[in-house]
């Protein structure tokens, strides 16, 4: 299947660290996705990134893709805590267009 | 700024019966979604739809399952019958276009629990 995986599952720092989720997924992509989830609500849209790009920033946001290792990683600087929330990666496929996610990293971060 | 809205934010309901879901997509969006996420664990496709029809569904939409664009703006998911393991959040999301590497812009989600 396409899913995407996160890793770590779960991150815990300090206020002010910088952290680091992956993403890894199965198949050819048209583009990926970063998701924030706070606890128990909706997705919030944090950033895309297409298959022909390598790396793209957003405010305090991070993101790289490796199509050849089929992976991508979120980076967020400077943390808060109000980034405390899980964070998902979705994919397209090459056909059809419903996102396949993954399974998330939970971020913790310590005031 | 435009979102996706969903009503109502949660739902308690007994097996067996009928729940439809409610979402306004973004207004000038022609694609619609619906995913669920049972708690824990990871947010999966439902169904999309497009042109008043369904466009693509997963095996987890089946017959118990349905979808209806009643009107201009509203976007519905209908639970003919549920059961315990129905009980999950429901995301709507539109997008403005198919797969022209387009965002899709979730709503806040109905936290069902059949009892």
């Amino acid at each position: 299947s396409q899913q995407g995986e996160e890793d770590p599952q779960a991150l815990s720092i300090q206020e002010g660290e910088n952290a680091t989720m992956n993403c890894s997924y199965k198949t050819s992509i048209n583009n990926l996705q970063w998701y924030r989830q706070n606890s128990g609500r909706g997705l919030v849209h944090l950033i895309l990134i297409r298959s022909n790009e390598r790396e793209k920033h957003s405010g305090r946001l991070r993101v790289t893709l490796d199509t050849s290792k089929k992976s991508s990683s979120l980076l967020i600087t400077a943390s808060r805590a109000a980034d405390t929330a899980s964070y998902f990666c979705a994919t397209d496929a090459n056909t059809g267009n419903q996102f396949y996610f993954g399974t998330g990293t939970s971020l913790t971060v310590i005031p | 700024e435009p979102e996706v809205t969903q009503t109502p934010s949660h739902q308690v309901t007994q097996m067996g019966q009928e729940v439809i879901l409610r979402c306004v997509p973004i207004s000038n969006h022609l694609y619609f979604y619906w995913y669920r996420q049972i708690l824990g664990q990871k947010v999966e496709f439902l169904v999309s739809f497009y042109n008043n029809e369904i466009s693509e569904k997963s095996e987890i939409f089946d017959d118990q399952f349905s979808v209806e664009r009643p009107d201009g703006s509203n976007f519905t998911l209908k639970i003919r019958s549920t059961k315990l393991e129905d009980s999950a959040m429901y995301f709507c999301a539109s997008s403005r276009n198919r797969r022209d590497q387009e965002t899709q812009y979730f709503g806040p989600g109905t936290r069902l629990l059949v009892l």
